[in-house]
């Protein structure tokens, strides 16, 4: 039962252009959630987090959109680089019930081409 | 900074060997985990601790065991490894909101 779930698995956006990365949820206790970026033959780092108490977070070309009624976030990245060049994954875990896991999506491979 | 580490960037083992990937953490965090990614599978959870002897089963612990005798170290053991545990290893610890990772461990089982 795949809890957290990103539908694309790859995205191709020019440079300069927006990229929108998306992940659905389905689990109502899941109040915080993350977006990693991983390199090739790297561990992941850590890019944005949101809460559930917002909406919107927002970290220099990152965006994080929460939907709660739909159970859904996305990631905005504008505008793009080819360094943005990574395999995007969101996480969700239920911090409020001492819920400590870290449940992860299936990943996005986004391309920004020059 | 938070720092994670993993023994080994690259191991190479025989089917039917007992592999020992070692992962030690700086910050004191309570909370470490064993993730491994496949393909179009992403992170999926092995195993976790949230303190010294402590550890629960994740979503995929058949074929593996973990021990924790010491707060920055979390030790993920496959008991006797098999072509379908080749795979991209990662560890993580985590207090509060954000988890830290390892760099990973790429494991070939030939």
């Amino acid at each position: 039962d795949q809890q957290v779930k990103q539908n694309s698995p790859s995205l191709s956006v020019q440079e300069g252009r927006i990229s929108i990365l998306n992940c659905d949820y389905t689990n109502s206790m899941f109040d915080y959630f993350l977006w990693y970026k991983k390199y090739p033959a790297e561990g992941p780092t850590f890019l944005i987090s949101i809460s559930s108490i917002k909406d919107k977070n927002e970290d220099g070309r990152f965006t994080v959109f929460l939907n709660k009624s739909a159970k859904h976030l996305s990631l905005h990245i504008v505008p793009s680089q080819p360094g943005d060049s990574a395999v995007y994954f969101c996480a969700a875990s239920a911090l409020n019930t001492g819920f400590q896991k870290l449940v992860f999506g299936t990943g996005t491979r986004l391309l920004v081409s020059p | 900074d938070v720092k994670v580490t993993q023994s080994s960037r690259y191991l190479v083992k025989r089917t039917g060997e007992k592999v020992f990937l070692e992962c030690v953490q700086d910050m004191d965090h309570e909370n470490m985990f064993w993730y491994r990614q496949d393909p179009g599978l992403g992170l999926r959870l092995i195993y976790f601790s949230y303190d010294v002897k402590m550890k629960e089963k994740g979503d995929i612990p058949e074929g593996y065991s973990v021990s924790r005798e010491k707060k920055e170290r979390f030790s993920l053991i496959l008991e006797s490894a098999s072509t379908n545990q080749t795979s991209m290893y990662l560890c993580a610890s985590r207090r509060g909101t954000e988890a830290f990772f390892g760099q990973g461990t790429r494991l070939t089982v030939v």
